[in-house]
């Protein structure tokens, strides 16, 4: 079982350049999300969809755009990276029950991007 | 908008002393309320979690009480491990839920020492 998995676990980028990060979730969640990670600021949400087919902004989204490509995996993607965007990533996922109770959000093991 | 504040850290303890992190936050209505944990080199992972007011979460040793008439959801243990010292995360998910989005406090690193 192996939950919510990323890819790259590690990246290092110039300036200008672009590259996707990868996600899947093999729990048949409906909700996806992207997380950055910088020291004293906690996680910021970057994107996030609630479901196949729909994406959403969340605080932090300038830079950055996503897809949905199906139910399993959300994929991130740096069009022109920059120096700021030097971070470490997380995606999650989370569900319902069947009393459409939500479930906490599980995490994959994060991507640290390096962009120079 | 809705926020999470936690104390800030690091907290460094002896091995077997008593824990609180502080943790408050700003919101409509009743969000759920979350703690996690991260280790070394690693994502987060759930600690705990409250989703109405006067719940108590817990688990290993760890305990949070939501408190809604101080806005607060401080988490403690009885007695720490070096095996605890990680990043602590509070968190909340909006009643409104979003999709189930969370917002996260700055984190507050535990270090424990033999």
């Amino acid at each position: 079982n192996a939950g919510v998995t990323q890819t790259p676990k590690f990246q290092v980028l110039k300036t200008g350049q672009s590259m996707t990060l990868q996600c899947a979730q093999d729990m048949n969640h409906n909700s996806m999300y992207w997380y950055r990670q910088d020291p004293g600021m906690g996680l910021r949400l970057i994107y996030y969809s609630a479901s196949e087919g729909t994406t959403d902004k969340g605080e932090v989204p300038n830079g950055y755009n996503v897809s949905r490509l199906n139910k399993r995996e959300f994929s991130l993607r740096l069009e022109s990276a920059a120096p700021s965007q030097t971070s470490v990533y997380f995606c999650a996922s989370s569900g319902v029950t069947g009393l459409s109770i939500l479930l906490s959000a599980f995490f994959g093991q994060g991507t640290r991007l390096t962009v120079v | 908008g809705d926020s999470v504040t936690q104390m800030e850290g690091p907290v460094t303890l002896s091995e077997e002393a008593f824990l609180t992190i502080n943790c408050t936050y700003t919101a409509t209505g009743y969000p759920s309320l979350f703690w996690y944990v991260q280790y070394p080199g690693e994502g987060l992972q759930l600690l705990l979690k409250a989703t109405k007011a006067d719940d108590k979460g817990s688990n290993k040793g760890f305990e949070a009480t939501y408190r809604k008439e101080t806005t607060s959801f401080h988490l403690e243990k009885g007695s720490v491990q070096v095996s605890d010292s990680a990043v602590y995360f509070c968190a909340l998910t909006p009643f409104y839920n979003q999709g189930g989005k969370l917002i996260f406090g700055q984190g507050t690193e535990l270090s424990v020492k033999p």
